[in-house]
């Protein structure tokens, strides 16, 4: 079974510093991997996703995830904060079939 | 292109109640999958319906049920609605099931 854990539920920046939001998976067969965007009352948001070939990918809003097998780790950065970067961000991972399974989130807090 | 769109935003029941919730995809999109997102239990998958027949349900009773129509729209019901139901309700679509997904700004749920 497929699954991801996000370290960290609350992540707090200055505006301007790196962010770094963790995530670690786990699955059997090669995974697809995704990281989503939530800004209060909506939806999600697709930020990237990995699907096969390089393994850094880059997103919109200039956040970008490296995609590393031996530490099957897929963690977001962006190189500086903007206050409107402050939402809460998911890390999921599907299989083949796209059976997707969340992490529990982090919220990221940015301060001025 | 218009986006998923999910009606009504808001509601409000009380217990035992029944709702129904309803969800456009975007045009084009055969895949609609419904999520209940809570604090405690973060975002679980409920089904999927893919040209009017479900391919995958997640571990939730009975009372959840969906269905989808010719034209891709999809509709969720939860029947005999319990405190825990409350949650906001998010469904996402897609082209194919091996596709990424697009999600709509979902339905909050409130039961009182």
């Amino acid at each position: 079974a497929q699954s991801v854990t996000q370290l960290g539920s609350h992540v707090s920046v200055s505006e301007g510093a790196l962010v770094l939001l963790r995530c670690n998976y786990s699955s059997s067969v090669p995974p697809y991997l995704f990281w989503y965007v939530q800004y209060p009352n909506q939806g999600l948001q697709l930020l990237l996703k990995y699907t096969t070939g390089a393994t850094l990918v880059k997103g919109i809003n200039g956040f970008e995830a490296e995609f590393k097998k031996s530490e099957t780790s897929f963690h977001l950065t962006k190189p500086s904060a903007h206050m409107s970067d402050a939402a809460e961000y998911f890390c999921a991972v599907s299989d083949k079939n796209n059976d997707m399974r969340f992490g529990a989130g982090t919220r990221l807090t940015v301060k001025p | 292109k218009a986006g998923v769109t999910q009606t009504p935003r808001y509601l409000i029941k009380t217990r035992g109640q029944q709702v129904t919730l309803s969800c456009s995809p975007i045009s084009g999109h055969r895949s609609v999958s419904w999520y209940q997102q809570t604090p405690g239990q973060g975002l679980q998958f409920l089904f999927e319906y893919f040209s009017e027949t479900q391919r995958n349900k997640g571990n939730f009773p009975g009372r959840f049920s969906g269905r989808q129509f010719s034209n891709s729209r999809s509709e969720m019901n939860v029947s005999t609605l319990e405190l825990g139901d409350s949650a906001l309700y998010l469904c996402a679509s897609r082209r194919h099931t091996t596709d990424t997904q697009y999600f709509g700004p979902g339905t909050r749920l409130t039961v009182l």
